[in-house]
């Protein structure tokens, strides 16, 4: 049984501060790692994606992954309030293979 | 550009009617195609998923079904709703290693 597993949160920073979410995943040989940001009653939408070991850096998100500890974090540097919300991480075996979601980790930033 | 299609936006229907959500999308051929529901403060559930016409597989056996009339069209159907069909439906698609671009959405209530 693939597993993906978040802190369910919610996880609150203050605005500016750096927000740090975490996953682990179960299936070692796993290739494609993905960062989903959704909004209360919205649908999920992409934010980054991540294939190798290291760091990816896109605004004021990074991903990281290490493929030896089955770990992959998303960090948001310059936290707003618009970033509150949740975020899922999806691990997939293969290019274009389903997906495994974690339960998402809730993420609030404080005015 | 793709594009990905979702109706009906909300849907509150009696327990035993029936159910037709349809999904669409624009601007690429043969894309995988998912339909997952999202109970309330839960994560992802992947219902079925279709890699082509009249090709379907089911994760989860309950009273749904799923149907690829199209190339880009899949339809999520229910003989007779039961209350636990309550949640939040969405299409996805994808068509290789950029991950799943969801569509917006179908919030059902079985009443």
């Amino acid at each position: 049984q693939k597993e993906v597993e978040q802190n369910s949160g919610p996880l609150s920073v203050p605005e500016g501060a750096i927000a740090s979410l975490n996953c682990t995943y179960s299936d070692r040989v796993s290739q494609s790692f993905f960062w989903y940001r959704q909004y209360s009653g919205k649908s999920p939408e992409l934010i980054m994606s991540i294939y190798s070991n290291g760091d990816k850096e896109d605004g004021r998100f990074t991903a990281q992954l290490n493929k030896a500890s089955q770990y992959v974090s998303l960090l948001i540097r310059d936290s707003q309030p618009s970033d509150s919300a949740t975020y899922l991480c999806a691990v997939a075996h293969n290019y274009g293979q389903n997906f495994v979601f974690g339960p998402g980790t809730r993420l609030s930033v404080l005015p | 550009s793709q594009t990905i299609h979702q109706w009906p936006a909300t849907l509150v229907q009696p327990v035993g009617s029936p159910l037709s959500l349809e999904c669409t999308v624009e601007g690429t051929s043969n894309p995988n195609l998912y339909w997952y529901r999202q109970a309330a403060g839960r994560g992802l559930q992947l219902l079925f998923y279709s890699v082509g016409i009249g090709q379907i597989s089911s994760e989860v056996p309950q009273n749904l079904s799923a149907s690829r009339p199209q190339d880009r069209q899949f339809i999520l159907s229910s003989k007779k709703l039961l209350l636990s069909d309550s949640g939040f439906y969405l299409c996805a698609w994808t068509g290789g290693r950029y991950g799943y671009t969801f569509g917006s959405g179908t919030r059902l209530t079985v009443v």
